[in-house]
């Protein structure tokens, strides 16, 4: 079965370094997402992204991230300066229907768990 | 403020008991809703959708209901099993791109 699959599972750096997380999402989907989940918080949407573009962000997701398709597989989330407060479980997500269709299920990655130090 | 709530945060259960879960929504203007579990350390498994034009969905021991107008849902688990054990998200899209996520039940089913 298909399924969205992210690089690294874990993921350690130092406050104010930049981290790149990966995602490569499944193959006929058109519309990716990043999510996180600070420990013991609700999931909380990031952004969303169609035909190379930023469809849609959430408040958290400011001038330190950035969001691109480098290729036709990878979907990346880059964290320009980390801080403390960074520190979650980011899920990428992709879907096959648009976000606004009743039929629009999510698939979800595994995570990736940025510990900033 | 559009939010999705989950109630109780935790529940423990028999091994073979049926069980509801609850999930509740403040705006009954909803795409769908979507029911995930996730088992500790781990990513999100989608369980069932449920379009905002259907009351119900099923999947094998699984079945979800959707009742816009009081803005509830609700996932019934026929005969637990220990592997049942995880938590359950409840996650809804209102119109916008994003799903919006309650905090979740975590359920353990006692052998």
């Amino acid at each position: 079965e298909p399924e969205v699959t992210q690089t690294p599972s874990h993921q350690v750096t130092q406050m104010g370094q930049e981290v790149i997380l990966r995602c490569v999402p499944i193959s006929n989907h058109l519309y990716f997402y990043w999510y996180r989940q600070i420990l013991g918080q609700k999931v909380e949407f990031l952004v969303s992204f169609y035909n190379n573009e930023i469809s849609e962000k959430s408040e958290i997701f400011d001038d330190q991230f950035s969001v691109e398709r480098p290729d036709g597989s990878n979907f990346t989330l880059k964290i320009r300066s980390t801080k403390l407060e960074d520190s979650a479980m980011y899920f990428c997500a992709s879907s096959e229907e648009s976000p606004g269709r009743a039929k629009n299920i999510q698939y979800f990655g595994a995570g990736t768990r940025l510990s900033v130090l | 403020k559009q939010e999705v709530t989950q109630i109780p945060a935790a529940l423990s259960v028999p091994e073979g008991e049926n069980l509801v879960l609850n999930c509740s929504f403040t705006d009954s203007a909803i795409y769908n809703l979507q029911w995930f579990r996730q088992d500790p350390g781990k990513g999100l498994t989608s369980l069932l959708l449920i379009q905002s034009s259907q009351r119900e969905q099923t999947s094998g021991r699984l079945n979800a209901s959707l009742d816009k107008s009081s803005g509830r849902s609700t996932l019934y688990i026929a005969a637990s099993q220990p592997g049942d054990s995880a938590t359950y998200l409840c996650a809804v899209t209102f119109g916008n791109e994003k799903l919006t996520f309650g905090t979740g039940t975590r359920l353990t089913i006692i052998p």
